[in-house]
């Protein structure tokens, strides 16, 4: 059972455009969401991270949008850059617990 | 650079086959998570150790084993190997046991069963 569900699967934007991803959970005692991104050949790393309490969360480029009533979350890339091209995974957790569940990724690629 | 650490990077063996992949978390850090990833099914969860204990269990198969050492570092053995389990192997490490905390990712083990 997927707890936490991404889409799309993959994202093709042109440069200087805005990505979207969107994800949707089903746990209401989640209360931590982070996204991590993850480069070809690397491990994924921490990106940006949201609680429940906000409904936006804004890190440079990178925005979280956080939906409580619709269970649904989304990570926003402004200006979106080759750079930027990698999977992205949302996650969700409650607390007491000890693992992520993450998404199934989303692979972004940024053309020139 | 996370500054977790796994080896090997590669490792190709014959299905039917055991393997063990090493992993060293960052200084400091008690928790390490392994995780597999395939093309497919994304990051999936295996199993969590907290300072040398079981924290947390996720889709693991019983041919699949883990334990942590009293210097923290952890090993996942894969037994009677089948060419389903080819896929990415992660390890990650984070200071606490919390699914809130940090979680630092090393750079993976890629396995192939052929």
């Amino acid at each position: 059972q997927q707890q936490v569900k991404q889409s799309p699967q993959s994202l093709i934007v042109q440069k200087g455009g805005i990505s979207i991803i969107n994800c949707a959970y089903e746990n209401t005692a989640f209360d931590y969401f982070p996204w991590y991104q993850q480069f070809p050949g690397k491990g994924p790393a921490l990106l940006i991270a949201i609680r429940p309490d906000v409904s936006e969360k804004k890190e440079g480029r990178f925005t979280i949008s956080f939906n409580k009533s619709a269970k649904q979350f989304s990570l926003h890339i402004m200006d979106s850059q080759p750079g930027d091209s990698a999977t992205y995974f949302c996650a969700g957790t409650k607390t007491g617990a000890n693992n992520l569940f993450f998404g199934t990724g989303t692979r972004l690629t940024v053309i020139p | 650079d996370s500054g977790v650490t796994q080896t090997p990077k590669h490792l190709i063996t014959a299905t039917g086959q055991r393997v063990t992949l090493r992993c060293s978390p960052r200084s400091g850090d008690l928790s390490v998570y392994w995780y597999q990833q395939s093309l497919d099914q994304g990051l999936q969860f295996l199993i969590q150790y907290y300072n040398g204990e079981e924290r947390a269990k996720g889709n693991i198969l019983e041919r699949f084993s883990a334990q942590q050492f009293p210097d923290l570092h952890s090993e996942l053995n894969l037994s009677s190997l089948e060419l389903g389990d080819s896929a990415l192997y992660f390890c990650a490490s984070s200071v606490g046991a919390s699914g809130r905390e940090t979680q630092y990712f090393g750079p993976g083990t890629r396995l192939l069963v052929l």
